[in-house]
């Protein structure tokens, strides 16, 4: 019954390789996003998906390229990754952009790059 | 520039002490201000959101308030529980083109003894 589920929970990979995150709501909502959460916990919003529409992409390197095969799923692909993306990345949902519940948050996948 | 100062940093109280965190912020232009609880290991939970016209919002234990002419909020906590130790977040999301950008604090880590 998670309302917000990423896999995997935990990543550890070499400079240079590609992996994904997967994320998918069972919620209903519309509206989904991907967070950064730095090693200062810093959280800051990297993509904003409404009804598989990418609505917001915040400065984001192109070597992140994010997926949505349908409004509830939103996958993270990463490509030659460099170690200062190593931090914790959360998935969320929300049902619109100003949802007076707030967004849902997966529990986050810490990717280490080594 | 955008950005979202929280103070305290960190925060120690007995159980069953009130306390109250402090947002300030530069956002604009603004569209709402929302408090975050974030347990260790987890993604963020909402406990309130306020918009430009709105001065008070409470969620049980949880009041948040909001002075939009001198752009600060606070957030009191009453009767603290064990449970309430968490990372206490504050965003702010600014209104671009149609869509809703957040800008997060880097939040304040309280921590509530028995």
């Amino acid at each position: 019954d998670t309302a917000v589920s990423q896999t995997p929970k935990y990543l550890v990979t070499q400079m240079g390789n590609d992996k994904s995150i997967k994320c998918e709501q069972n919620l209903g909502h519309d509206t989904m996003y991907w967070y950064k959460q730095d090693s200062k916990k810093f959280l800051k919003i990297m993509f904003s998906y409404n009804n598989k529409e990418l609505i917001i992409n915040e400065t984001v390197p192109n070597r992140f390229s994010p997926k949505s095969p349908d409004k509830a799923h939103l996958n993270l692909h990463i490509n030659s990754l460099e170690l200062g993306d190593s931090a914790v990345y959360f998935c969320a949902s929300s049902q619109g952009e100003r949802s007076a519940r707030g967004a849902f948050f997966g529990q986050g996948t810490r990717l280490t790059v080594v | 520039k955008n950005q979202v100062e929280q103070s305290p940093q960190s925060l120690i109280i007995l159980e069953g002490k009130n306390c109250t965190l402090q947002c300030n912020y530069t956002v604009s232009p603004f569209s709402n201000l929302r408090w975050y609880k974030q347990d260790t290991g987890r993604g963020p939970v909402s406990l309130t959101i306020m918009t430009f016209s709105e001065n008070t919002k409470s969620n049980g234990r949880y009041t948040a308030t909001l002075d939009a002419d001198t752009k600060q909020s606070s957030l009191h906590i009453t009767a603290s529980q064990l449970s309430d130790s968490a990372s206490y977040i504050c965003v702010v999301s600014e209104g671009r083109g149609g869509s809703y950008i957040p800008t997060f604090g880097r939040g304040t880590s309280l921590i509530v003894h028995p």
